[in-house]
């Protein structure tokens, strides 16, 4: 079975920039997550997606959103993009709602200049 | 919200011998603890799991403890080789769709 897959996996924007950033999960999972890594903060949960409805979103601002489609897949959007923007962007999938584990990709390397 | 805390941040190890990480939560209610190594490049990937009601689980060279008195739980890697070396985070929710993580551990397999 493939496993999650994330496009772009690299993006290179700008201050002020938007970017949408896509996640296909893993067929027959109906969960999805997002969580933001870098550095200095690590990993953070961004939002959380099950059957096209946001159920969670952790502690971002308003410039970070998202949605889920009816076949699962997701994208997340950032809007006018600051240089702290700049991370790699995990995208995770779970068969139900993480009871049976999430399983990530490979991420979306974000780099704001 | 949970607070997960990771130690050590940095693990070199000889290959043969064991590496062990260990983790510390706040929220009591946390119920499912898993654990996730991340190679250069890649994604985290699930290696190993447990839950609340578990005290102990091992998967061959793999084996996660669980100390919910304490609220602290630890991975344990036997006969490490060098395909180890990797960075390992713990994590925990008392809800299933948010995880926590701890800020991550280097571990290095000395051939």
């Amino acid at each position: 079975k493939a496993g999650v897959t994330q496009t772009p996996r690299y993006l290179i924007k700008t201050r002020g920039q938007q970017v949408t950033l896509s996640c296909s999960p893993i067929s027959g999972h109906r969960s999805v997550s997002w969580y933001q890594q870098t550095p200095g903060q690590g990993l953070q949960f961004l939002f959380e997606y099950f059957s096209e409805t946001q159920r969670n979103k952790g502690n971002f601002p308003g410039r970070f959103s998202g949605r889920q489609f009816s076949n699962s897949r997701s994208e997340m959007n950032v809007s006018t993009l600051e240089l702290g923007d700049s991370a790699l962007y995990l995208c995770a999938s779970s068969p139900t709602s993480g009871g049976a584990g999430w399983f990530f990709g490979p991420g979306t390397r974000l780099t704001v200049l | 919200g949970e607070n997960v805390e990771q130690h050590p941040s940095t693990l070199s190890v000889q290959e043969g011998d064991s590496a062990v990480i260990k983790c510390t939560y706040s929220d009591s209610a946390s119920n499912y603890f898993p654990w996730y190594k991340q190679e250069l490049g890649k994604g985290p990937q699930l290696i190993i799991d447990i839950r609340s009601n578990v005290g102990e689980k091992k998967d061959q060279r793999i084996a996660v403890t669980l100390n919910k008195t304490a609220k602290h739980f630890s991975l344990h890697i036997t006969e490490t080789q060098p395909e180890d070396s990797a960075v390992y985070f713990c994590a925990a929710t008392p809800n299933d769709y948010k995880l926590s993580f701890g800020a991550g551990t280097t571990v290095t397999v000395r051939a």
